[in-house]
């Protein structure tokens, strides 16, 4: 069974601009969290997508957005990048949306903004 | 929202050694999750403990949830270099989500 996919692995992108990142969940899960973990934060919560439908975020700017397609796959975008927007972002993906149920991440894209 | 103190930050042991790292929450916590990172790789589930004063066993991995569910502790017996890697308690965040701690990172030397 193919696990949590995310691309591109690596993304370099100038101050100003907008980056997009995709993630593809396990197969028959609904549910698709993004964390941003930044050098010495941990994990910080960005966004939860279920069915389709944005269901909470995480005390982020709205620069950060993103959406769920049909097929459960998602999209984080980031517009007018900031140089402390560079983090590594990752997908994860449980069968359903709860805080007990275990969730499984993708390897993450490293976002560098110079 | 709901807060995941964990402690300490970074642990650097011999190998054959123990570790042990802490999880607080001033709240009480419904469950809560341990997932392991190793350097370059994402975090990977663990366990999940959701009784009080639980404890479970993972070969030389010991977890434990207590009374009042407001604490968790994680102990290795005899580190080994593979256990190498930065340790996350999360708890429930709010609506769904999961608030993770800033985790421990271990180093371990051969």
């Amino acid at each position: 069974e193919a696990g949590v996919t995310q691309s591109p692995t690596h993304l370099i992108k100038t101050r100003g601009q907008q980056a997009t990142l995709r993630c593809s969940p396990i197969s028959g899960h609904t549910s698709v969290y993004w964390y941003q973990q930044a050098l010495g934060l941990g994990l910080q919560f960005l966004l939860w997508y279920d069915e389709g439908e944005e269901r909470n975020r995480g005390n982020f700017p709205p620069r950060f957005s993103g959406r769920q397609f049909p097929n459960y796959s998602s999209e984080l975008n980031v517009n007018a990048l900031e140089l402390e927007d560079s983090a590594l972002y990752l997908c994860a993906s449980s069968l359903t949306g709860g805080e007990d149920t275990e969730a499984f991440f993708g390897q993450g894209t490293r976002l560098t903004v110079v | 929202g709901q807060q995941v103190m964990q402690i300490p930050q970074y642990q650097h042991v011999q190998e054959g050694e123990d570790f042990t790292t802490y999880c607080n929450s001033s709240t009480t916590l419904s469950n809560i999750q341990w997932y392991k990172q190793r350097p370059g790789g994402h975090p990977v589930f663990l366990i999940q403990l959701v009784k009080s004063g639980e404890v479970k066993k993972q070969k030389r991995l010991t977890f434990q949830f207590g009374e009042a569910k407001k604490n968790s502790s994680l102990h290795i017996t005899a580190t080994q270099t593979t256990d190498v890697g930065t340790y996350f308690c999360a708890g429930p965040g709010g609506y769904s989500t999961l608030t993770f701690g800033k985790g421990t990172m271990l180093l371990v030397s051969p």
